[in-house]
């Protein structure tokens, strides 16, 4: 069946531009994901949505950063005023509930020039 | 103390090589584990969970500790293909259910 896809593969913008990263979660899986893995290190939590409850937030690196789930199923990262810093790979997962294994997609490389 | 831990390694073993990785947690009410391996510029893809009794999977045995709050790994007649990073994934029970991930460990087969 179909896995997480993400979208872009690759994303390539200049410093202060916003990109907006798109993960399409396993059909039924209540459990969305977001994470962002730096080369060498290891994944960072950015946000949690499960079913209809509030978001987690609690790993978004700065105001900056900010995501929605629409309809508990599709859901888009935005990250405004890129800096490179923000340079990584945007991972995506999801999971029929949070206690079980999750499913990744193929991330979003994101390079800020 | 971090929440999950991992010696990052390498480990470096022949093929046909028995080798074991631990991971430890902090978090006493964790309730959920699972090992994951990821290559090289790829994403995390689940190798097993791990129950209390104890889990094998082919060549893979995963077991958990409760006392000692640490969950392992053996993996046994290593193949080239088994090189990767493995990770350990920690959900706690109560709060906000976010699986806490290991920094991981690299595992190196040479021929």
């Amino acid at each position: 069946g179909a896995g997480v896809s993400q979208s872009p593969s690759n994303k390539v913008t200049e410093k202060g531009k916003d990109v907006e990263l798109r993960c399409d979660p396993i059909s039924g899986h209540t459990a969305l994901y977001w994470y962002r893995q730096s080369l060498g290190q290891g994944l960072e939590f950015l946000i949690y949505f499960q079913g209809n409850s509030a978001p987690d937030k609690s790993g978004l690196p700065s105001d900056r950063f900010s995501a929605e789930r629409t309809g508990g199923s599709v859901s888009t990262l935005t990250i405004q005023r890129t800096q490179q810093e923000d340079s990584a790979v945007y991972l995506c997962a999801s999971s029929p509930n949070s206690n079980q294994p999750q499913h990744f997609g193929d991330g979003t490389r994101l390079s800020i020039l | 103390r971090k929440e999950v831990e991992q010696d990052p390694g390498p480990f470096n073993v022949p093929e046909g090589a028995t080798v074991a990785f631990n991971c430890t947690y902090s978090n006493s009410a964790s309730q959920s584990f699972f090992w994951y391996r990821q290559d090289c510029r790829k994403e995390p893809k689940l190798l097993m969970s791990v129950y209390s009794s104890g889990n094998e999977d082919g060549r893979f045995t995963a077991q958990l500790n409760r006392a000692s709050q640490y969950i392992s790994l053996l993996i046994r007649d290593s193949k080239l293909s088994d090189s990767a990073t493995y990770l350990c994934v920690v959900t706690a029970s109560g709060g906000s259910y976010i699986p806490t991930f290991g920094r991981g460990t690299s595992l190196i087969v040479h021929p």
